[in-house]
């Protein structure tokens, strides 16, 4: 089983609301990632947790914030956003963060838009 | 800098031949490639993979070919199915001269799939 949950499908929000996406996986992977995805383009990793722990950040807006409260959840804390952070929003885990192969699994994605 | 390219932005193949799609890539640590699919809203499904001590691997219809001289690998889907119709991302991870991985995933642009019945 190589699932990736993630809720909600689709969320509009206001510039002033606050909001969370969620994403589990039940493969007993150690490593979790979020990823922005514009359309036409590819991917852009935006975080990484290895082990619980953050381990990539790259230079995500502190718009956005992820907590990862156990090794098979993982959330992203949306706060104040802009109309240009519409996207699809996709969670990745991989068995390890660096290790030995680096294949990713995503889940569906969450379609945002900010209004 | 782009360092996984995927020069065909679209491909179009008919329903039982072969669909071939490339990707080249610059960076010379990049040691691991793998090819997703991607349907519209969704997210991208894991296909096949390589390890650069390869230089072929197969999965039922697809089959990646590496060419590590030449900083290019493909992705053979035979024979190719109306279903099959979507974007294909290349992407590969790279790792330091002690043999660590970075950890990240480089993704080209994306080739649209489209096969006709």
């Amino acid at each position: 089983d190589t699932e990736v949950t993630q809720t909600p499908k689709h969320l509009v929000m206001g510039m002033t609301n606050k909001k969370s996406l969620k994403c589990e996986q039940h493969m007993g992977h150690r490593a979790m990632y979020w990823y922005k995805q514009k359309a036409k383009k590819p991917p852009e990793l935006m975080f990484v947790y290895s082990y619980e722990k953050l381990s990539i950040n790259e230079s995500v807006p502190s718009r956005f914030s992820p907590e990862c409260p156990n090794s098979s959840l993982l959330n992203l804390h949306l706060h104040a956003l802009q109309p240009e952070d519409s996207a699809l929003y996709l969670c990745a885990s991989s068995q390890e963060w660096a290790g030995s192969t680096d294949t990713q699994y995503f889940g569906p994605g969450t379609r945002l838009t900010v209004l | 800098d782009q360092q996984v390219k995927q020069n065909s932005p679209s491909l179009s193949v008919q329903e039982g031949r072969i669909s071939i799609l490339n990707c080249d890539y610059t960076n010379s640590m990049f040691d691991y490639f793998l090819w997703y699919k991607k349907y519209p809203a969704e997210g991208p499904t894991f296909l096949i993979s390589i390890s650069s001590i390869k230089d072929k691997n197969e999965d039922g219809r697809f089959t990646v070919f590496l060419n590590k001289s030449a900083k290019h690998l493909s992705l053979h889907i035979v024979p190719s199915q109306p279903g099959d119709s979507a974007v294909y991302f290349c992407a590969a991870s790279a790792r330091d001269a002690g043999g660590t991985s970075y950890g990240k995933l480089t993704f080209g642009q994306g080739t649209i799939l489209t096969v006709h019945p």
